[in-house]
């Protein structure tokens, strides 16, 4: 079946650099995207969201890019800091206001100081 | 405003037992959403309650069963407990009928002995 994919399972980056967390999607009918992160023992926490007719949308240190001709989702977090390391999933929706999110497996993004 | 709370936190099960984990809404949202996560993985959608009503169903065999109250809070049923079942069980809350934005609780860590 189609599903939300990430391309890379861990991400190590230094204090202060800018971070790229890359995700795929294979569900054309697509039309709602999220980014969360979870941190060690918690539930996913809602960073930023975007719709099919945007390709970009800017947030708190954070900025999500959609390239809905690749199926591409990206989140971008500036000037990362130690708070930053967990896990981020990208999820989906496929709209109809009746289904439930369909999740990848995760990017475990490591700070390094 | 109180975020989305779930109990219990952690519980311990033996084949073949029954369970049920019970979650609370934000405040003013309407919409109970459970996922399973397994470790390592991310969260699957078992199903969605909207006016106490199953709305729509993942991949869950019918051991998985729920309800949801009057007052929007809901439980997660789930007889004939597995090994497999171990799992952190997430609730997340969204309001009326567009479920894009879900809001998770910390989870119920379910271990299955």
């Amino acid at each position: 079946g189609e599903s939300v994919g990430l391309h890379l399972p861990t991400l190590s980056v230094q204090e202060g650099d800018n971070s790229i967390i890359n995700c795929a999607y294979s569900n054309s009918a697509s039309d709602y995207f999220i980014w969360y992160k979870q941190e060690s023992g918690k539930g996913p926490q809602f960073i930023i969201d975007i719709r099919s007719n945007m390709d970009k949308r800017q947030g708190q240190r954070v900025t999500v890019l959609l390239n809905k001709t690749v199926k591409h989702l990206s989140l971008q977090i500036a000037a990362t800091q130690p708070g930053d390391s967990a896990v981020y999933f990208c999820a989906e929706n496929s709209g109809g206001g009746a289904d439930g999110l369909t999740f990848g497996k995760g990017t475990h993004l490591i700070i390094q100081p | 405003d109180a975020g989305v709370t779930q109990s219990p936190t952690h519980l311990i099960k033996t084949r073949g037992q029954q369970v049920t984990l019970r979650c609370s809404p934000k405040s003013g949202h309407d919409t109970v959403s459970w996922y399973q996560q397994a470790l390592g993985q991310g969260p699957q959608f078992i199903f969605q309650y909207y006016e106490e009503e199953e709305r729509q169903r993942g991949n869950f065999p019918d051991r998985f069963s729920g309800h949801q109250f009057p007052n929007y809070s809901s439980e997660l049923n789930v007889n004939a407990l597995l090994l497999g079942d171990s799992a952190l069980y997430l609730c997340a809350s969204s309001l009326g009928r567009n479920t894009d934005t879900q809001y998770f609780g910390p989870g119920t860590r379910l271990t299955v002995l």
